[in-house]
Parts: C-alpha cells; structure tokens; sequence
C-alpha cells in the first residue's frame, strides 16, 4: 500500500525565510496531491490541490510542486511568518482508483521571530 | 456558520463504557467520513459514507458504528471502550466521494478512556 514520508518530522526556520516541506510517497503515483494545515487542538484545514500534469501551483505565499518521476512534492511557505507555525500535511489516494486519502504525518514547522 | 462541527469537544470515560460523537456539517456535502488521529499524530481513515451510505470500512473494530440519520449528519458509536481507544476523532466532509475533492474537518473530539 502506499506510504507517505514527509522529511522531517520538525523543521525550524527564521521569519522571512522560505521554509521547504518534503513530501515523498512509494509504490503508485496518484494523479493528484493535497496539502493540509493543522494547528494544535483543530482539524486539518485544506491549502491546496496540485494534479500530475500542473508542476507548479501557487497560492498567495504557498508554492506547491509536483514531480511524479520523483515521485516527490515540495511545499514552500517565501516570506515565512510566525503565523505559519503548524503541522503541514499532505495527502494522496492509498491506490489507483481510490476515492479517499491517506495523510502523511506531517512536518511541524516552527518560524522564528 | 461552522462548516463542520462535532460534539462533544472532550469526552473522558471509563473502560468499557459505551459513548457516541455527534457530527453534523451545513455545506451540502455528499460525503463524510471519520478518522482517528492517535498520540503519534497520524490521521487515518475509519469510515466513509457517502449520500448516508457506508462506502469503506478500514480495518475498525465493530466496536465502533457510524450511523448516518441523513447527509448532514454522520454520528459514531462506541462499544465496550479500551484504552488504545484514546485517541482525538474527526469527523471530515467533502463535496463528493473523490480524492480530488478537498475535504473540511471539524475541530475534533478528544477522547480518553482510563
């Protein structure tokens, strides 16, 4: 089944830096992948979708890419804030022809003032 | 104008106590589902339903029943509590049965069982 690793499980940055979140997944390349900001004591709240054949998505600060041959995609926060603290998830179909998602562990990023 | 809310928001009990957690979500969604996201922080899937269907049940115990009264509300019971039944619950919508659909989660119930 598939499995989802995001790089690390903390990553600490200064404010004003771009922070950089990995996530990589094995087996079968979904044609899609989501990212999710979790804040502490709240459910996962939606960022963005990327599909297969778009590379590159952006949204405001966010910046999602999307590289099937690495079977990999990176999320990067420019600008960073200290609003930007929280738990990054990304999620992708378990299996072609799924219609649910597995979520990764997340990355807890930390953006220092 | 909660999308998805869930009640109660904490819930301690004791061992084999039997409890149930209230979902209910006003954005029209078609389908909505539950996960359990344990001391590790990972978030997995318990049940999907869709149009008050039961879709996919993974790997739960039948101790745990979801009943859907209707689309807006999908409701999850609890028999015989076990401790590594502690966990927090989300109760998640989203606008179809697809992974290509974002989906909205409420703010999740905490529940300990000593």
């Amino acid at each position: 089944s598939q499995k989802i690793e995001q790089n690390s499980e903390a990553l600490n940055i200064q404010e004003g830096k771009t922070a950089t979140l990995t996530c990589n997944y094995t087996n079968y390349s979904p044609a899609y992948l989501q990212w999710y900001r979790q804040d502490p004591g709240r459910g996962p709240v939606f960022l963005l979708l990327i599909r297969e054949n778009e590379k590159e998505k952006r949204k405001e600060r966010l910046k999602v890419t999307f590289d099937t041959t690495l079977k990999q995609s990176l999320f990067h926060i420019t600008a960073s804030q200290p609003a930007d603290s929280a738990t990054y998830l990304c999620a992708l179909p378990p299996g072609a022809g799924s219609y649910q998602l597995t979520f990764g562990k997340g990355t807890k990023l930390s953006v220092i003032p | 104008d909660t999308a998805v809310s869930q009640t109660p928001k904490y819930l301690v009990t004791q061992m084999g106590n039997d409890k149930s957690i209230k979902c209910e979500q006003n954005l029209g969604h078609d389908t909505m589902y539950w996960y359990k996201q344990d001391s590790k922080k990972f978030l997995k899937i318990m049940f999907s339903y869709n149009n008050k269907e039961l879709i996919i049940n993974e790997t739960v115990p039948n101790r745990f029943s979801p009943k859907s009264p209707d689309k807006a509300h999908l409701n999850l019971h609890i028999n015989s509590l076990e401790l590594g039944d502690s966990a927090v619950y989300f109760c998640a919508s989203s606008q179809e049965f697809s992974s290509t659909y974002e989906q909205y989660f409420g703010p999740g119930t905490r529940l300990t069982v000593t």
